[in-house]
């Protein structure tokens, strides 16, 4: 059985640091596409970024240059390290994994970023 | 690259239910199609247009032509009742874009 579970989130002030991880079970994460899709409360999907099978990595604009995706095979893990966080960064951050790099099968349950002052 | 769903569609039970997914030329591309249900994280429901997942029911089947692409959902259940979102892969800018949610309401 495939489980992602994201683990990390929490209150941060604007201009922190937050580090988000997800730990994938079910399949190895060099095989997959693993991507972090973020839901504000009560909004719909956003893309953030994605950890191709082959190393390369894609950010949204929104996040370019403040986030970072990596992977560590040891673990069978993939984090997401957050900097500079903005109130408009509070969200529900999915680790989602793909067998295609096109879309999303497997998705875990979120972990919850709330930046506020 | 803007993928354009109408905020709500409502249906009967039993009923047919047609949601759109409106994208310049998205006939070209590959549009996926996921639901929603509160507090849940989504499921993918139909990949690459017309392609049902294992485990997804025969009633959920997809198209794609011109400007639109369509969720169509056959015979609506109670537990049908969700947010559908469309995504699709701009190769062009290597970002992977969602719409804005339609919310299926069964009346």
């Amino acid at each position: 059985e495939v489980q992602l579970v994201a683990t990390g989130g929490g209150l941060i002030q604007p201009g922190g640091s937050l580090r988000l991880s997800c730990a994938v079970s079910g399949f190895i994460v060099n095989d997959k596409y693993i991507s972090w899709v973020r839901q504000a409360p009560g909004k719909g999907l956003e893309w953030v970024s994605i950890f191709y099978s082959g190393g390369a990595t894609y950010y949204a604009d929104s996040v370019r240059g403040r986030f970072t995706i990596s992977r560590d095979s040891s673990n069978n893990t993939v984090s997401l390290q957050m900097n500079s966080l903005r109130v408009e960064d509070s969200a529900f951050y999915y680790c989602v994994g793909g067998e295609g790099s096109s879309y999303f099968d497997y998705w875990g349950q979120g972990t919850l970023v709330t930046v506020s002052s | 690259y803007v993928l354009t769903q109408p905020p709500s569609v409502s249906v009967a039970p039993g009923q047919t239910a047609i949601l759109t997914c409106g994208g310049s030329n998205i006939g070209a591309r590959g549009v996926h199609w996921y639901q929603q249900k509160p507090g849940q994280a989504p499921v993918l429901v139909i990949s690459y247009n017309i392609d049902r997942p294992s485990g997804i029911p025969e009633r959920f089947s997809g198209s794609n032509s011109g400007n639109t692409a369509t969720l169509t959902i056959s015979r609506v259940e109670a537990g049908d009742e969700a947010v559908y979102y469309c995504q699709l892969w701009d190769r062009h800018t290597d970002h992977w874009l969602f719409g804005g949610g339609t919310k299926l309401t069964v009346l």
